[in-house]
């Protein structure tokens, strides 16, 4: 059973462009999760999304980010003109029920390095 | 708001010594606490989580961890250091309930010879 897939593992934009960073669970998995690490920081809470289904996006800046997770394919996270302040590692997480069950463990993937330029 | 404070950026410690990274959280509930390890450019790997079965909690590599509801603590020991243990280390709370993990800004283990 592979793990949490994400890519590019290395993204790099120039300013103004689109970023789009792609996560693929675990297989069984239906709850998908997205962090950010900035620099010397811990992760950060953005997004949780179910099939199909937002749930909390309330840790996503206001313009700018978007993320699905669509019936088939990856779960993606788009960010539209991307500026210097978007530079950061993006994590995927994913669980088979929702971390809010006692104890449910998330998993990682290996992340996104984005750079703007 | 739930929040999770690790009291050291950095920890030195030589191979073959014990392990103490620190670790407190402020929360209403009783949360779930997690210690998750981070190596360079790899992603993060749990290495032992407290659900409130036990308050010792025993993980991979020889970590283990114990939570003190008095003192809102969940510290992160390991008897002997290994070079292999030198990476970032991360501990994380969640409400039961909620879907969010709030993460610590993280402990940089170094381990010399």
């Amino acid at each position: 059973n592979a793990g949490v897939m994400q890519n590019p593992r290395h993204l790099v934009r120039r300013r103004g462009q689109e970023a789009r960073l792609r996560c693929s669970p675990m297989k069984g998995h239906s709850h998908v999760y997205w962090y950010r690490q900035l620099p010397e920081e811990g992760l950060k809470f953005m997004v949780y999304l179910q099939k199909e289904n937002i749930i909390d996006e309330s840790g996503m800046p206001k313009e700018r980010f978007s993320a699905e997770f669509p019936k088939e394919g990856p779960s993606i996270l788009r960010i539209q003109q991307v500026v210097r302040g978007d530079s950061a590692a993006y994590f995927c997480a994913s669980s088979p029920t929702g971390t809010g069950a006692v104890g449910t463990e998330a998993f990682f993937g290996q992340g996104t390095r984005l750079t703007v330029v | 708001a739930q929040s999770v404070t690790q009291l050291d950026s950095h920890v030195s410690v030589s191979e073959g010594t014990p392990v103490l990274l620190r670790c407190n959280y402020s929360s209403s509930y009783s949360p779930s606490l997690f210690w998750y390890v981070q190596h360079p450019n790899k992603g993060l790997q749990l290495l032992l989580k407290y659900t409130s079965a036990a308050t010792l909690v025993k993980g991979i590599n020889g970590f283990e961890a114990e939570f003190k509801k008095s003192e809102t603590s969940f510290h992160l020991t390991k008897p002997s250091a290994h070079m292999s243990d030198a990476a970032e280390y991360f501990c994380v709370a969640m409400n039961t309930g909620f879907q969010k993990l709030v993460f610590g800004t993280g402990t940089r283990l170094l381990v010399s010879p």
